[in-house]
């Protein structure tokens, strides 16, 4: 089965600097997606960005981006000019191509913005 | 657009009661499904459902039972409500089991006290 980690369990970060959270996965399939969620405190989950396995170019979403790293089963955040609006809980999530194919997500790491 | 509503918000139970909770969408999803979400653990898959009359097992369905009678609708059931059920539990939709990139639509959740 496949599993996420995202081993940092809390960060912050001062406004307007930027951020990288970090995931990793493991898995055996060679394509699938990967996504990071955020839930801020109002509970609400909120898609911030995706990405498919296949292809290699890194998904960009305006001050959002990921470095993902196939080989290293790496999928990481990076958030530049950091607003106070970006703190929130962010989880990372892998689902397979696989028909019913299910959301797997990491523990989730809460993010701090310092103004 | 409501999109996915969940009620109620906030409940609390004693040990030994039941009680459904209620999931309805508005968007002709054919996926449905219910995930909890507890410290530290993430968001863990309870049941999931692929379309009207089909459901199926997550990863803790134990003390759960879930029917997809209509396409909008996916009630999730504590038939005996037990301490360890204390959880944030999610309601999450989306276009067809095979989404791809297609994200995972949440409701607002519930917010489950067993006493």
């Amino acid at each position: 089965a496949q599993t996420v980690t995202q081993s940092q369990p809390e960060m912050s970060v001062q406004e307007a600097e930027t951020v990288t959270l970090s995931c990793t996965y493991d898995t055996s399939e060679s394509d699938y997606y990967l996504f990071w969620y955020k839930q801020p405190p109002s509970r609400q989950m909120i898609l911030v960005i995706r990405q498919e396995a296949y292809k290699q170019q890194n998904a960009t979403e305006n001050r959002f981006s990921v470095n993902f790293q196939k080989a290293a089963k790496s999928f990481s955040l990076k958030i530049s000019d950091s607003q106070l609006g970006d703190a929130a809980m962010y989880f990372c999530a892998y689902r397979s191509t696989g028909a019913n194919s299910k959301l797997t997500f990491g523990k989730g790491i809460t993010l701090s913005v310092r103004p | 657009n409501a999109g996915v509503t969940q009620t109620p918000k906030f409940q609390v139970l004693k040990t030994g009661q039941s009680m459904t909770l209620q999931c309805a969408q508005d968007m002709n999803h054919e996926y449905m499904s219910w995930y909890r979400q507890d410290p530290g653990m993430g968001l863990r898959l309870i049941h999931y459902s692929v379309g009207a009359g089909i459901t199926d097992q997550g990863e803790v369905p134990n003390g759960y039972n879930v029917s997809r009678s209509t396409t909008e609708d996916f009630p999730l059931r504590l038939l005996s409500a037990a301490p360890s059920q204390t959880s944030v539990y999610f309601c999450a939709s989306s276009y067809s089991s095979w989404t791809g990139l297609r994200p995972l639509h949440f409701g607002n959740g519930t917010r489950l006290t067993v006493t």
